[in-house]
């Protein structure tokens, strides 16, 4: 199983919601990342976590909540979003750590759009 | 840190035909990887090849290769045999050995019959 999942493949939410973005693998990986890519651009790195623990954290939001409760698990959890938050959230895990030899495996992403 | 620069937005490339997408880069690390990643519009990013820097072999996996030039900071990807199926953006990046994946602005591959 060479897979990244990531649900829901789709979310449209209001400012004031409450939801979550899901992520599973079972390729072993003990980190796991997400990424955030508007439109016509590279993704950005939001968090990253190692051996479940975050590691990284590129000064995002705290309107946007990463958790990690287990190696094969990372959530996303969005509270009081902006319209400026629409864009596609990728997960990716790789091996190891987050280290310029590490092999990235991505999901398909969830297209959020905040109303 | 890395920047990664493509300076080419869009290519187009006939089926069957080669293409060369450039990109090139700037790093103060000594020790550093440099991937050629590829999203099609199922937006899944999937790795397409991968080069160490301090391999002077030029990285290659069947239809894909790259060539590398370490002096003049350019790592160049080469599709030969293209397909329908390669049409995708291809986003050239960058890490050093302990620091984050940077992305350049990606090229978008039309693939034509």
């Amino acid at each position: 199983d060479t897979e990244v999942t990531q649900t829901p493949k789709h979310l449209v939410m209001g400012m004031t919601n409450k939801k979550s973005l899901k992520c599973e693998q079972h390729m072993g990986h003990r980190a796991m990342y997400w990424y955030k890519q508007k439109a016509k651009k590279p993704p950005e790195l939001m968090f990253v976590y190692s051996y479940e623990k975050l590691s990284i954290n590129e000064s995002v939001p705290s309107r946007f909540s990463p958790e990690c409760p287990n190696s094969s698990l990372l959530n996303l959890h969005l509270h009081a979003l902006q319209p400026e938050d629409s864009a596609l959230y990728l997960c990716a895990s790789s091996q190891v750590g987050w280290g310029g030899n590490e092999k990235l495996f991505f999901g398909s992403g969830t297209q959020l759009s905040v109303l | 840190a890395q920047t990664v620069t493509q300076s080419q937005p869009e290519m187009s490339v006939q089926e069957a035909e080669t293409v060369t997408l450039s990109c090139t880069y700037d790093t103060s690390e000594s020790d550093y990887y440099l991937f050629w990643y590829k999203q099609p519009p199922s937006r899944q990013m999937i790795l397409v090849i991968r080069q160490e820097a301090y391999k002077q072999q030029n990285a290659t996996e069947n239809r894909f290769s790259v060539n590398f030039q370490k002096a003049a900071k350019s790592f160049s990807l080469k599709i030969s045999d293209s397909q329908l199926g390669d049409a995708a953006m291809y986003f050239c990046a960058a890490a050093g050995t302990a620091s984050k994946l940077t992305f350049g602005t990606g090229t978008r591959l039309q693939v034509t019959l």
